[in-house]
């Protein structure tokens, strides 16, 4: 089993439409949880950090994290056909040196 | 503000030839730098990172090693490429400790062995 699992996708929404996107874990030592958004053939970008339960917001994206079921999940709103990327999720441990867990990502498509 | 240059964008390698990809950064001092090699459909796979100059851990056995001359200049090679070596190889850069410390990668290098 995995300590990060991911669902690849691909995932086509609409325009307008509310998306969803997800990670399970395993390890519960996990303490901070990122988004990364990656387009094609370029570096990741971090777009969300989280390090406890609940909700955190910025502008159209929601990050929300449940420690006690290991699931995360990052919710756009208003999605745009700019938001067609992989999105990744990151998970590391305080003093783990900052080596962090991926995800392999879900693939986004934004569809006019 | 920080930025991170890597460089080159796309190489394409025959088998035996050897690798030097680099990577820099700037806006900042003594940052933990980090070697990833992503693959498709396997996520983002650790392979180097460094705390300082000279200062080199491996997270994998392989083909490949990493050197870091300077505070903000992070090397990989290899000696002979395998076709193994093939992927999206990413620099990433940090600061801060613990759950402060976030991770911002380069643009990527695209490896073809062939």
């Amino acid at each position: 089993q995995k300590e990060v699992e991911q669902d690849p996708g691909p995932l086509s929404v609409p325009e307008g439409a509310i998306v969803s996107l997800n990670c399970t874990y395993s390890n519960s030592a996990f303490q901070y949880f990122m988004w990364y958004r990656q387009y094609s053939r370029k570096g990741p970008e971090l777009l969300m950090y989280t390090y406890s339960s609940g909700n955190k917001e910025d502008g159209r994206f929601t990050a929300q994290v449940d420690k006690s079921s290991k699931y995360i999940s990052l919710f756009i709103r208003d999605s745009q056909p700019s938001d067609s990327a992989t999105y990744l999720c990151a998970m590391g441990v305080t003093g783990g040196g900052n080596k962090l867990t991926f995800g392999t990502g879900t693939q986004l498509k934004v569809e006019l | 503000s920080q930025t991170i240059h890597q460089w080159p964008a796309t190489l394409v390698q025959p088998v035996g030839s050897p690798l030097s990809l680099e990577c820099t950064v700037e806006g900042t001092s003594n940052p933990n730098l980090y070697w990833y090699r992503q693959a498709a459909g396997r996520g983002l796979q650790l392979l180097f990172y460094s705390v300082g100059i000279g200062q080199i851990s491996s997270e994998v056995p392989q083909n490949l090693s990493a050197s870091r001359p300077q505070d903000r200049q992070f090397i990989l090679s290899s000696k002979k490429l395998l076709l193994s070596d093939s992927g999206f190889y990413l620099c990433a850069w940090s600061r801060g400790t613990g759950a402060n410390e976030k991770l911002f990668f380069g643009s990527g290098t695209q490896l073809s062995v062939l």
